[in-house]
This record gives C-alpha cells, structure tokens and sequence, in this order.
C-alpha cells in the first residue's frame, strides 16, 4: 500500500530564512510525486512535481524540491521565506502509468507559520 | 478558464438529511475524483471515476455515492448524513498525455457541516 509521511505537523520560521519541509514516501512501482500549497479557506494549488529525470525539479514562487530514491524522499525546500508563504503543505504520491487515474495519497500536511 | 468548481462552498446539514455535492470542470479532462480533508488527516480519496459512466470506491467510501453521467460533471451524494461526514470535501480532475497521468487540479472545496 502507498503511503506519505510528513514528519512535521507545524513548522515556524522567520522570513528571509530558508525552509526544508519533509516528505517520505512508500510505493510499489515508480512514483509521480507532488508538492500542493493550500492557503487558508482555499483549495490546494500545485506548486512542483516529479516523475522522471532531473531529481531537483524547480516550481512555482521559488521552491524547489529534491528527489532521493534510495531515501524514499522528496524534500520541499525554499532559500528565503516570505510572509505570503504561510500556508499548508502537501507531499501527494500517484501512479505514473495512466490506466489506474491520478489517485493521490497524501501526507497529513505541515502548517508553515513565518514570523516577521 | 473556470478550472473545476464546486457547488455549494458551504452547506450545514441536519443528521439524516440527504444532499449531493456538484462538481463541474471545463477541461474536458478524463480523471474526476472527490476527496475529503480532515483535520490532521491530509485528504483521502472516496471515490473516482476515469470516464464518463465509470465510478470507482477510493480509501473512504462508505457513506457516500457518485454518479458522473456527464464528462465534465461529477455529484458526490450523502444519502443520510452522519456527524462523521462533516468534513471539507474537494473534487479534482486530470487527464492523461499518451500513457502518463498528469497532475490533479482542484476545486475550492466545500466545507459541510452536519449538526
């Protein structure tokens, strides 16, 4: 069975500071991995995904994320925080293959809080 | 670009009460899905459809019914509404490119609460 782990429930951090948030994954077969943002009342926007190639892959408002398979990871990163990124953030995993639909497995989140 | 919408953004519902949540999208995508997020739990996937006149259960079905009878609509049904299903639900879409899944693009939610 597939399954993500965030390890973190809340994280605070200063803007200008830099944010790692992590992400674990489980998955029989080769993974299509996702990081979504969702800010307060709102739906989840995409910010970056992975299925092959470059394991640093670039997103939307400056994050990025790195994908290590022998540690079953994809790490969302960013160099400096801004205010406007305090939101909540989801690791998805799905099946690359279609045939089987995008069904995503998500982690349980990790609230960013930015203080000034 | 209207995207995927969901109708209505917010609902309370008395125990028992039957509703049926819409979900409308405009990219003529193959994939729907309805998920329900709760707090500490992430989302988790009730039900999807991959076409027109197909539905299948996800991790949390029971409770609930879909239909799609169209490509770009998919209802969530409660037929008896429980506490237990007061939740944020979200719909979703995303189609494939040959024989590759795509990203899932979702609606703004709808928050229901059920007294």
């Amino acid at each position: 069975a597939q399954s993500v782990t965030q390890p973190d429930i809340h994280i605070t951090v200063s803007e200008g500071a830099s944010l790692e948030l992590r992400c674990n994954y489980s998955y029989g077969a080769t993974p299509y991995l996702f990081w979504y943002v969702q800010s307060p009342g709102q739906g989840l926007q995409l910010l970056l995904k992975y299925f092959s190639g470059d394991t640093l892959v670039q997103g939307i408002k400056g994050f990025e994320a790195e994908f290590k398979r022998s540690q079953s990871s994809f790490n969302l990163r960013k160099p400096s925080v801004h205010w406007s990124d305090a939101a909540e953030y989801f690791c998805a995993v799905g099946a690359q293959r279609a045939g089987t639909a995008s069904k995503l497995t998500f982690g349980t989140g990790t609230r960013l809080q930015v203080t000034l | 670009n209207a995207g995927v919408t969901q109708t209505p953004k917010f609902r309370v519902l008395k125990t028992g009460q039957s509703m049926t949540l819409l979900c409308a999208q405009d990219m003529n995508h193959e994939y729907m899905y309805w998920y329900r997020q709760d707090p500490g739990m992430g989302l988790r996937l009730i039900h999807y459809s991959v076409g027109e006149g197909t539905t299948a259960k996800g991790e949390v079905p029971d409770g609930y019914n879909v239909s799609r009878l169209k490509k770009q609509n998919f209802l969530l049904g409660l037929e008896s509404a429980a506490p237990s299903q007061t939740s944020v639900y979200f719909c979703a879409s995303s189609f494939r490119q040959g024989q590759m899944n795509t990203e899932a693009f979702f609606g703004q939610g709808t928050r229901l609460t059920v007294v």
